[in-house]
């Protein structure tokens, strides 16, 4: 059974940092791109960042570039999200999803809550 | 930048036919995927590449595009249909998605 569970959100100040990670089971977590996708309360879907099976192609939605970092470790079967420079926009639930080259995502994990305010 | 129009809201009474639509410049040049959210849970793919149905995935659900607009079709609509939709392209290495569908079963 494919699996993806989020941890690490919380409630952070404006300008601090997070760091997301997703555990990945039921799949070969080494053949799939791999997303980060949120939604702010009561908004749509935005997608933040998806990352390619060897981390050789990693692109950012333009709110976020030069703020976060994705990552993935292949032999942990994880994927990563570093949040620096947080702002109140950034508040949302974050969603870990598997890519399929990066086009569309199936399935999604259950997401973590991140909150950003003082 | 490349946009996405869908409808905010849309009603079926049930057991009709829901028809959802994703507008966007060109848009039937493009692969057009879609997503069902019900309150509280994460979204679920329900249509890939235009007209394709992920294992699991009714066959109630169906999918076009072409033109200027991609389609959403829920034949014999369900309460248990009622939920956002999302329509979502692949543009230049980044990934958009329309502002999303509320689907109302009547």
């Amino acid at each position: 059974q494919v699996q993806l569970v989020e941890s690490g959100g919380g409630l952070v100040k404006p300008g601090g940092s997070l760091r997301l990670s997703c555990a990945v089971s039921g799949f070969t977590f080494s053949d799939y791109y791999m997303s980060w996708i949120r939604q702010a309360p009561g908004k749509g879907l935005e997608w933040v960042s998806y990352i390619s099976t060897t981390a050789s192609n990693i692109y950012y939605a333009a709110s976020v570039k030069g703020r976060f970092t994705i990552s993935r470790d292949n032999a942990k079967n994880s994927l990563y999200l570093q949040m620096n420079s947080l702002r109140a926009e950034d508040t949302a639930i974050y969603y870990c999803a598997r890519s399929e080259w990066g086009i569309w995502f199936d399935p999604w994990g259950q997401g973590t809550p991140v909150t950003v305010s003082s | 930048s490349y946009e996405l129009t869908p409808p905010l809201s849309v009603s079926v009474d049930l057991g009709q036919t829901a028809t959802i639509t994703c507008g966007g410049n060109n848009i039937g040049s493009r692969n057009v995927h879609w997503y069902q959210q019900k309150p509280g849970q994460a979204p679920v793919l329900v249509i890939y590449n235009d007209n394709n149905r992920p294992s699991g995935i009714p066959e109630r659900f169906s999918g076009s595009n072409s033109g200027n607009t991609a389609t959403l079709t829920i034949s014999r609509a369900q309460a248990a249909d009622e939920a956002d939709y999302y329509c979502q392209v692949w543009d230049s290495n980044t990934v958009l998605f329309g502002g999303g569908t509320k689907l109302t079963v009547l």
